[in-house]
């Protein structure tokens, strides 16, 4: 079966300061990846996704990037982080056999 | 392109009565829909989905949603709930090419005893 790890579970980090959140997946190979964001009144908001390792295609404009060095784990980075990066960052992959996305337990990150 | 629309918010039921959420579609291909539950600081939990089967599906924990082309809903029904049924519930739309998930913005569930 498949499982999804986040590290870490939860972020509080100073504005200005980087940003590294892991996202890996076992018990599959070659999935599609994609981070979503849920601030508060915002609902949950497609950040990136990802078809294979080195491609990803970013849905909104914004202050974060992501990376996929390998085939079962994908990244989401800052240089500098905003006030309005907080949030519940959830990691999901696509189960093609299954036509479904199954959600990773999520990272919430505060920015002061 | 993908959208949902949940109708109500906030919905509060009392223990063992019907619990029925509302989400509505929109979508130019024949979508790909989906009932998520996420409890408090939680990642989200499959409840059922639609993939061009039988419109009308049965997910966990008694949940069940029918899909109504004619009327481009996808509702949410459980016949008695349970106090463990209080969480936030989230309807999504895909597409069949790249999967990607457009998000309702999510219905919080209150049982009262």
């Amino acid at each position: 079966s498949q499982t999804i790890h986040q590290w870490p579970a939860t972020l509080v980090q100073p504005v200005g300061s980087p940003l590294s959140l892991e996202c890996t997946v076992e018990g599959t190979s070659n999935p599609n990846l994609y981070w979503y964001r849920q601030a508060a009144g915002r609902g949950l908001q497609l950040l990136f996704y990802s078809v294979g390792i080195g491609q990803i295609s970013s849905e909104v404009p914004q202050n974060l990037s992501a990376s996929r060095p390998q085939d079962r784990q994908f990244i989401l980075s800052s240089k500098k982080l905003l006030l309005s990066d907080s949030g519940f960052y959830l990691c999901a992959a696509h189960r093609l056999a299954e036509e479904t996305q199954y959600f990773g337990p999520g990272t919430r990150l505060l920015v002061l | 392109a993908q959208s949902v629309t949940q109708l109500g918010s906030h919905v509060s039921v009392s223990e063992g009565a019907l619990v029925l959420l509302r989400c509505n579609y929109s979508s130019s291909v024949p979508p790909y829909l989906f009932w998520y539950v996420q409890y408090p600081n939680q990642g989200l939990q499959l409840l059922l989905k639609y993939t061009s089967a039988a419109t009308l599906v049965k997910g966990i924990n008694g949940f069940e949603a029918e899909f109504k082309k004619s009327e481009t809903s996808f509702h949410l029904t459980k016949p008695s709930a349970h106090m463990s049924d209080a969480a936030e519930y989230f309807c999504a739309v895909s597409g069949t090419n790249d999967y990607k998930l457009s998000f309702g913005a999510g219905t919080t569930v209150t049982v009262r005893a």
